[in-house]
């Protein structure tokens, strides 16, 4: 069973703080991580993608990739109440028929940001 | 770019009817649709895969003659959910994945279908 772990939270931060949101895969395979962002009753919309290990930064998010360790994460600088939502970490990982790669989502970690 | 569109944004229907829900990529062409549902506070359910001029990939679990899925252009691909029953009731969201460019591996999500089965 090919999976994507996340903590479902909820995360509570100040504002201001730094938020950390983690991410672990099972497919040693995966090659393209990303992360979505998911307000209450909306769809997903796509924060970052990241594909080499190490640090992807876009602003106040910083991706980290650590294909070793199978774990992807996301930091929130200066984290907003704006910010507040759910945030869903997703991997490519081969099908099972081995022809195509399909997004496989974690349930998400809930962040709150409170003033 | 990368915007892709749902129609209808919501729905209300009588249960036994069908509804067609339609998902288009707007500034792209899209090779693979994915189409998934959402229980209030529920993680995303990936329900099948949908590749142009092909049949969809459906996940397990989820009835094909149920949830009917079209994938007849690079930028349209339809969910059609046959005799709707009030489990049916959920929020329906597609996303499109671009053929060709760096960003062929990305997906973008459409904007989300509420659908309520009464």
């Amino acid at each position: 069973q090919k999976e994507v772990e996340q903590n479902s939270g909820p995360l509570s931060v100040p504002e201001g703080a730094i938020a950390s949101l983690n991410c672990t895969y099972s497919d040693r395979g995966s090659q393209s991580f990303f992360w979505y962002r998911q307000y209450s009753g909306k769809s997903p919309e796509l924060i970052m993608s990241i594909y080499s290990n190490g640090d992807k930064e876009d602003g106040r998010f910083t991706a980290q990739l650590n294909k070793a360790s199978q774990y992807v994460s996301l930091l929130i600088r200066d984290s907003q109440p704006s910010d507040s939502a759910t945030y869903l970490c997703a991997v490519n990982m081969v099908s099972p028929s081995g022809g195509s790669y399909i997004p496989t989502f974690g349930r998400g970690t809930s962040l709150i940001v409170h003033p | 770019g990368a915007v892709v569109s749902q129609h209808p944004s919501w729905v209300i229907c009588k249960s036994g009817t069908s509804v067609k829900i339609e998902c288009r990529s707007l500034d792209f062409q899209a090779t693979t649709m994915f189409w998934y549902r959402q229980f209030p506070k529920q993680s995303l359910m990936l329900m099948a895969t949908s590749n142009e001029g092909s049949k969809a990939t459906y996940e397990q679990g989820v009835e094909k003659d149920k949830f009917l899925i079209n994938h007849a252009s690079l930028t349209l691909s339809t969910l059609t959910v046959t005799s709707a029953h009030p489990e049916d009731s959920s929020f329906y969201i597609c996303s499109a994945r671009a053929s060709g460019g760096p960003s062929t591996d990305t997906q973008y999500f459409g904007p989300g279908t509420r659908l309520t089965v009464l």
